[in-house]
């Protein structure tokens, strides 16, 4: 149990174009979920918190027009990079909380790599 | 600022030994420490946690130690196997809520057949 999916797993785009990842919590409720970003070889770097039926809370730095996050059901999060330019590129990871769970036991997506041109 | 890091960028290790990956904190403050598992191109995997209330805490095969005097936190693995070959990253929540957690800058972990 407690899986988490991601959509898509890989995108690649011309810059100027906006680009959605979908965030699923296949088999429980997810009150709370976090995006990541991860460039390579370095440490996943939080840049929102996302609770079901509010506005997401944004780490200092990120731009939250450019990264939209919408979490419209307890199942399910979706990040839209907007405008997306090449610097965007990276690996944005989601994970959820479930709900009722241990507060430290976040369930990782796979990830979805986004390259843009 | 507050942040959390690593001694040993990486690790090789013998199959069938004991892996050691440490990691130092300076949150004092910080309720709870969770190491994650990360294979190439995966998300990370939840292996093991312990609250600063605790020294050790062991899991399957795994072991975490705490030492808050020194603010230092390592994972130990057991008979390492191949399939343990991952980055590990060591993390803590400030207040064990659900809130955010912090990662640290990992640790590659070779396993060496």
């Amino acid at each position: 149990g407690a899986v988490v999916s991601q959509h898509p797993s890989r995108v690649i785009c011309k810059s100027g174009t906006s680009v959605k990842i979908e965030c699923r919590s296949l088999d429980f409720q997810a009150t709370t979920m976090f995006w990541y970003r991860q460039f390579p070889k370095q440490s996943l770097m939080l840049m929102a918190t996302s609770n079901e039926g509010s506005k997401a809370t944004y780490e200092q730095g990120v731009e939250k027009d450019k990264f939209l996050i919408n979490h419209a059901s307890l199942t399910l999060s979706t990040l839209t990079v907007a405008s997306a330019h090449p610097e965007d590129s990276s690996f944005y990871i989601c994970s959820a909380l479930r709900a009722g769970g241990r507060p430290n036991e976040q369930f990782f997506g796979p990830g979805t790599r986004l390259t843009v041109l | 600022g507050e942040s959390v890091g690593l001694h040993l960028p990486t690790l090789s290790v013998q199959e069938g030994d004991n892996s050691i990956i440490n990691c130092a904190y300076s949150n004092s403050a910080s309720d709870y420490f969770i190491w994650y598992k990360q294979e190439s191109g995966k998300g990370p995997q939840f292996i093991i946690d312990i609250r600063s209330n605790m020294d050790k805490r062991q899991g399957q095969r795994v072991t975490v130690l705490l030492n808050k005097t020194v603010k230092h936190l390592s994972l130990q693995i057991a008979a390492t196997q191949p399939g343990d070959s991952a980055v590990y990253f060591c993390a803590e929540n400030p207040s064990g809520g659900y809130q955010k957690v912090t990662f640290g800058t990992g640790t590659k972990l070779q396993v060496i057949p």
